[in-house]
């Protein structure tokens, strides 16, 4: 099946630093999410991109979709103690439709020392 | 109403046990969604109901068993589980048609078999 590589696995940042993360994938994919989970939550949507080449921004949230289908970045600007908790990159290949499910990133676990 | 909701928080049951979990979202999505979380892993699709239908079954075991009631309703009938099963059991549900990815998460229910 499809496998999305994200990177990096976990970031050990001080509060109020940007935060970058990627991810990658061998074949094209249709859409990009990004998730953002708390521990014991469900994961909660924070940006959906549709076209390649698309950045989007959410409050101190940005997200590309890249040129080529094959990959994404999620940058956090001046991280919070809120920020904490595990983002999963999210897509459908190119071949899916909308009942369709999600192949997720490995995720990235974001820790902030005060 | 932008809420997906999932009943029980907590299940905790025996091998010889039959439970169910349940599901409800109210925004009209005719697409719902069983994922299976472990700790520390991405979501792993489980089924896809599109317009109350089954439409995706990822070779999962038949102890599992999904029932989609109506449009708002979703629910995982569990029998003779295994430990191996414990896990977050995430309900999803989006939009039904092409172009519409973006899956709304409920915040789970915690199995615990013993």
């Amino acid at each position: 099946g499809q496998q999305l590589n994200q990177s990096p696995q976990s970031m050990f940042i001080q509060e109020g630093e940007d935060v970058s993360m990627n991810c990658t994938s061998s074949s094209i994919f249709n859409t990009w999410l990004w998730y953002k989970q708390d521990p014991g939550e469900g994961p909660v949507l924070l940006i959906a991109l549709y076209k390649a080449g698309e950045l989007t921004s959410n409050g101190r949230l940005t997200a590309q979709f890249g040129i080529t289908r094959k990959d994404s970045f999620l940058n956090i600007s001046a991280s919070i103690p809120s920020d904490v908790g595990i983002y999963f990159c999210a897509g459908q290949p190119y071949s899916g439709g909308g009942a369709d499910g999600l192949t997720f990133g490995k995720g990235t676990h974001l820790i902030i020392q005060p | 109403d932008t809420e997906v909701t999932q009943t029980p928080k907590h299940l905790v049951m025996g091998m010889t046990n039959k439970k169910s979990l349940k599901c409800e979202q109210h925004m009209g999505h005719r697409a719902m969604y069983w994922y299976k979380q472990k700790a520390k892993k991405p979501p792993e699709l489980m089924f896809v109901y599109s317009y109350e239908k089954l439409s995706i079954n990822e070779s999962v075991p038949s102890r599992f068993s999904p029932e989609c009631p109506n449009s708002s309703l979703l629910n995982l009938h569990l029998h003779a589980l295994q430990p191996e099963d414990s896990a977050l059991y995430l309900c999803a549900s989006s939009q039904a048609g092409a172009g519409a990815p973006e899956q709304f998460f409920g915040p789970g229910t915690r199995l615990t078999v013993l």
